[in-house]
């Protein structure tokens, strides 16, 4: 699995966007790109994944930089709630195996 | 109701003694996973199996022991060899490639 790259800490205002960054530039081209979220003390939560273009649910926006060594999770009006660790994986190419790293804190402010 | 099952919330046991926490999953996957969570420290890999009868180690597997006898459990043995077992335990599974995850509510093991 490639390793990913994510900054240890970010804030954001409540109601603005939150555009958390993630770099994976030793991707393989048959690697997915997973998010998921963290609350203290809960189980990890799925949020989005995408192989090559751009992806969106009801959660949050993925975009994928072309050349797939870095990507971006968009909370588009991000609220309190959202207070949490957020990580990003880069997996598949003939394995199982999901490697997490360390994450980014993402800290909503009222 | 389907989803992923991790019991019990809390476990203590002895320094010692081997420990088995349970992972269950009515989603037909394949894959299933083993984390630990230390405080303040991300998701390390135990153990995962892609299919029935078969695993591999993770990152730390080092006093952990697994077995995967059916698709819907996998559950985890904390052998005495494991130094610091005390942590947070996540259980995870998924159908393979391509899929998302989902987790268990996760394990707190406390050693005395």
């Amino acid at each position: 699995d490639a390793k990913t790259t994510q900054p240890p800490s970010m804030d954001c205002a409540e109601g603005r966007a939150a555009n958390l960054p993630c770099n994976h530039s030793t991707i393989s081209g048959n690697e997915y790109v997973y998010w998921y979220r963290q609350i203290h003390s809960q189980g990890p939560q799925y949020i989005i994944h995408g192989l090559k273009n751009n992806e969106t649910n009801e959660m949050a926006s993925l975009i994928i930089t072309e050349d797939r060594k870095s990507s971006t999770l968009i909370l588009p009006h991000a609220t309190l709630r959202d207070t949490a660790v957020y990580y990003c994986i880069a997996a598949g190419g003939g394995s199982e195996k999901l490697v997490f790293g360390k994450g980014t804190k993402l800290t909503v402010n009222p | 109701d389907g989803g992923i099952t991790q019991s019990p919330k809390y476990l203590f046991r002895k320094e010692g003694q081997n420990v088995t926490l349970s992972c269950e999953q009515n989603l037909n996957h394949d894959a299933m996973y083993w984390y630990r969570q230390d405080p303040g420290q991300g998701l390390r890999l135990i153990y995962y199996s892609q299919i029935v009868n078969d695993f591999q180690k993770g990152d730390i597997a080092e006093g952990y022991s697994v077995s995967r006898e059916k698709k819907e459990s996998f559950p985890l043995t904390v052998t005495s060899a494991q130094k610091n077992p005390t942590a947070f335990y996540l259980c995870a599974s998924r159908y393979g490639y391509g899929t998302e995850a989902f987790f268990g509510q996760g394990t707190r093991l406390t050693v005395v």
